[in-house]
């Protein structure tokens, strides 16, 4: 299977700064999928084909990438953004996610 | 508006079978792919399995010798199954639209279902 490995693990930023994770796969996939995660609630589709926002998803959210190698990026850290996101694939059976980071506020 | 709204025994004793149903509105499951996610409390994302419009399934081949899916379009609702629970099938269970080609736009609110005695 297609493993996701994701980093970092944790991280924090201030308001106003730029964040920028990534998610790394064992082998090539055509397209990543992002989602946002905030305790006590279920997953949100934030990007998918790599880099299409979901609907009512900020401009400040970004995706890209190719290969094995993929990026979620935040232009502009605000509160709200605060959770854990997990990256996804489905180039193959099974999919799999990647084991998330977490974003904190500073 | 879409909704999935899953609902499940909370509570199954270790080696007993779990059965969830998962209810859905403002979508048709002719039209649309459902599949099960689940996730340990404190962990990450676990994909279970799918069931296709046309009553196909794929799973996780972690879960293919105890898990079934099936559904019934006419009642909008999907059917999970799983045997031989252990502890660590401790998870919140979430049925989840399939939107476009591979990825999961709509999500339920989730069923916690513990393993204990």
């Amino acid at each position: 299977q297609i493993v996701l490995t994701q980093s970092p693990a944790i991280m924090s930023a201030s308001p106003g700064e730029k964040v920028t994770m990534t998610c790394s796969a064992s082998s090539s996939v055509s397209y990543m999928y992002w989602y946002q995660q905030k305790p006590g609630s279920s997953p949100r589709l934030l990007i998918y084909d790599t880099s299409t926002l979901a609907s009512g998803v900020p401009v400040r959210f970004s995706g890209s990438g190719s290969g094995t190698s993929y990026s979620l990026t935040i232009s502009r850290m605000e509160a709200e953004d605060a959770a854990t996101f997990y990256c996804q694939h489905w180039s193959g059976y099974p999919l799999t996610f990647g084991g998330g980071t977490k974003l904190e506020l500073k | 508006q879409v909704q999935l709204k899953e609902s499940g025994p909370g509570l199954v004793a270790p080696s007993q079978s779990l059965s969830i149903t998962c209810t859905v509105s403002g979508l048709s499951l002719t039209s649309y792919d459902i599949s099960w996610i689940r996730q340990p409390p404190g962990e990450g994302l676990e994909w279970l399995g799918v069931i296709w419009t046309g009553g196909g399934t794929n799973y996780n081949s972690a879960f293919l010798s105890r898990l079934t899916i099936n559904k019934d379009n006419s009642k909008s609702q999907v059917f999970l199954k799983m045997n031989s629970l252990q502890t660590d099938d401790t998870a919140i269970y979430y049925c989840v639209r399939v939107g476009g080609d591979h990825y999961f736009d709509y999500w339920g609110q989730g069923t916690t279902l513990t393993v204990s005695s």
